[in-house]
């Protein structure tokens, strides 16, 4: 089973940018798409990017995603007050024959 | 604008049953796998279960497996989970969730729900 490690924290301060990582375990991480959703403080998660650097409408280009073997990052730059939540990685897993999330990042603007 | 509106939560004591449905609205319902995913209070997310967009595939984790059943009716655009021999560690904040086509869709969730809080205690 794949297993997602990202970092439970990170800040910054407005207009600073920040990355997130999300390191993958498994052996064919390399070869698969990674996902990032943001979930603020007392909402549902909402996808920010798709197939490693995609941005579905409607989401700032302030939030970049890449991938480089068996690591992903997500990188918020411009920070504002507003993106302050928990960003969770994400991939599929053919054992699981299903999604597999990481534990989450809580990003805190000081 | 794609809607999805799950009710049926609420509390119930370990060993009993819930069940779950999503209102979805603003997409053509049968055509994309749907899912549950949940978050247990102050944890992060875990996928629960998912179904094709025919409502021919079904899978379910296996912390679920035997317990709970995910369905669907493509007529009323519902999405349904049916939780049985819930424990105390079932409970959690459940979202419904969209995938982006009718097969094996769930792997990337495009849109979810506001969520369903079930908690099992006694």
């Amino acid at each position: 089973q794949s297993v997602l490690t990202q970092p439970p924290s990170t800040s910054g301060t407005p207009g600073q940018e920040v990355t997130i990582s999300c390191s993958g375990s498994s052996s064919n991480f390399a070869r698969i798409t990674v996902n990032w959703y943001q979930q603020l403080p007392g909402t549902a998660p909402k996808l920010v990017i798709n197939n490693n650097n995609q941005r579905p409408a409607g989401v700032p280009d302030r939030f970049s995603g890449s991938k480089s073997g068996t690591s992903a990052t997500l990188a918020i730059s411009g920070l504002q007050s507003e993106d302050e939540g928990d960003y969770y990685c994400q991939v599929w897993d053919d054992s699981l024959n299903g999604p597999v999330f990481g534990g989450g990042t809580k990003l805190t603007v000081l | 604008e794609v809607q999805l509106l799950e009710s049926g939560g609420g509390s119930v004591q370990p060993g009993g049953s819930l069940r779950l449905s999503c209102a979805a609205s603003g997409f053509t319902f049968s055509s994309y796998a749907m899912s549950w995913v949940r978050q247990a209070p102050g944890k992060g997310l875990e996928w629960v279960s998912a179904i094709s967009g025919s409502g021919g595939n079904t899978f379910h984790a296996d912390s679920v497996k035997g317990r709970f059943t995910i369905s669907r009716d493509n007529s009323k655009n519902t999405l349904h989970l049916q939780m049985d021999s819930l424990r105390a560690e079932d409970t959690a904040v459940y979202y419904c969730a969209k995938g982006d086509h009718g097969g094996y869709g769930w792997g990337l969730l495009t849109d979810w729900g506001r969520g369903a809080l079930v908690t099992v205690s006694s």
